[in-house]
């Protein structure tokens, strides 16, 4: 049973625009939603993570936007740049941290073309 | 470097043998989870440590897998008679449940089994 539903599974984009990745979750015990960036060859490493008691949270060029209602959230990636080219992977837990099992989703793979 | 440490990086073996690999996580981390990822797909989640304590497990840990964290420190997995669902990456991640960057898990590179 797929806990977390992530779209699309591969992206392009041209340098400068933005990216866009989308998660669902079924779980609704769920309440810390990380984003995880991985390089070939490289372990996932955190990006940013959202609660669901804030509907968006902005790091630099990276957005987390979350909507409980329909149980979804989404990354937004702005101005995205070749060095971002990487898979991105969605998760969830359950304790209002990322001190708990991990759930991911199945990754999408960004390509940021030049 | 004083990342999450793996090792092997990679083990290629054949089907029915054991295989066990070996974790060190940041200094001082007292939580330590292993996961599995196979190609194309994100990770999932198998076993975590707090100290030496085993606290979950996955019910994907099937009894060939077993985890061990004897001192609260570095840790192993192992399988025994492995099979060729087993091929994976298997990924070490460490966390603190302390201090200003508090339960967030820092992945290890990880080891790549290839089954034969």
């Amino acid at each position: 049973q797929q806990q977390v539903k992530q779209s699309p599974q591969s992206l392009i984009v041209q340098k400068g625009g933005i990216s866009i990745i989308n998660c669902a979750y079924e779980n609704t015990a769920f309440d810390y939603f990380p984003w995880y960036q991985q390089f070939p060859g490289k372990g996932p490493a955190l990006l940013i993570a959202i609660r669901p008691d804030v509907s968006e949270k902005k790091e630099g060029r990276f957005t987390i936007s979350f909507n409980k209602s329909a149980k979804q959230f989404s990354l937004h990636i702005m101005d995205s740049q070749p060095g971002d080219s990487a898979t991105y992977f969605c998760a969830a837990s359950i304790g209002g941290t990322g001190r708990r099992a991990l759930t991911f989703g199945s990754g999408t793979r960004l390509q940021v073309q030049p | 470097d004083t990342g999450v440490s793996q090792d092997p990086r990679h083990k290629i073996t054949k089907r029915g043998q054991n295989v066990t690999f070996r974790c060190d996580p940041i200094s001082e981390h007292n939580r330590l989870y292993w996961y599995r990822q196979t190609l194309g797909q994100g990770p999932e989640f198998l076993t975590y440590f707090q100290n030496e304590a085993q606290l979950e497990k996955s019910r994907l840990l099937s009894d060939r897998f077993s985890a061990e964290r004897p001192k609260g420190s570095f840790s192993t997995l192992e399988i025994q008679r492995t099979e060729q669902g087993d091929s994976a990456m298997y990924l070490c991640a460490s966390s603190t449940t302390s201090g200003r960057i508090h339960n967030e898990q820092f992945f290890g590179p990880g080891t790549r089994l290839t089954v034969l």
